[in-house]
């Protein structure tokens, strides 16, 4: 199975704040890569995918990026909505499996 | 606009089947492959299986062995039978779809929860 490594699992931010999450596979999965927000007591939302695409109606200071098997989310200029856990997930081949999850906390 | 509705028992007594459906609504079964997410009270996601509409599925080794799905197009309908669970199995569960574009999961059920107790 890939592994997928994510950091940090928490972090705390201000609102206006950059902040960014990152995603490690444990082996290459060229751009089969997505991220997920979820918001406490809701279903996941898709963000990102394909590691640098941004799915319809996603406000675009949500943005993705990939170097290798390394992979970038980056949230500008944050807004108290974005107070979730982000989640990304490899696609390349099954079992499609989630990074343990980056709880992000708006100060 | 799809929707994705799961139903079944939200309590299941330890070594028996959790059995689940996903019904879809706004949109065809076809030409997708659609998929079974669980979340762990307070834990990360964890994807179970996926099937498409002609009934080829895949799932994760770590269930494999007490898990199947099956599809129904004709009810646009899949499902997901989970047997000789235990309190590890206590979920929420997420029916949801996959994408075209990368298999990307680009939408989802809410989710319903499955105690297993006795």
């Amino acid at each position: 199975d890939i592994q997928m490594t994510q950091s940090p699992s928490s972090l705390s931010a201000s609102v206006g704040d950059r902040v960014t999450i990152t995603c490690r596979a444990s082996q290459t999965i060229s751009t089969y890569f997505n991220w997920y927000q979820q918001i406490p007591g809701k279903g996941p939302k898709l963000l990102i995918y394909g590691a640098s695409s941004l799915q319809s109606g996603v406000p675009s200071r949500f943005s993705g990026s990939a170097s290798g098997t390394e992979f970038t989310l980056t949230i500008n200029s944050l807004q108290p909505e974005d107070s979730a856990t982000y989640y990304c997930q490899q696609s390349y081949s099954p079992p499609y499996g989630f990074g343990q999850g980056t709880k992000l906390e708006i100060k | 606009q799809l929707q994705l509705q799961e139903s079944g028992p939200g309590l299941v007594k330890p070594s028996e089947t959790l059995s689940l459906t996903c019904t879809v609504s706004g949109g065809s079964i076809g030409i997708y492959y659609w998929a079974w997410i669980r979340q762990a009270p307070g834990k990360g996601l964890e994807w179970i299986a996926n099937i498409n509409f002609r009934g080829y599925a895949n799932y994760n080794p770590s269930l494999k062995s007490r898990l199947s799905m099956s599809i129904d197009p004709s009810e646009n309908q899949f499902s997901l039978k989970l047997t000789s669970v235990t309190a590890a199995d206590t979920a929420v569960y997420f029916c949801a779809r996959h994408g075209t574009m990368v298999a990307e999961i680009d939408s989802w059920g809410q989710g319903t929860l499955v105690t297993v107790s006795s």
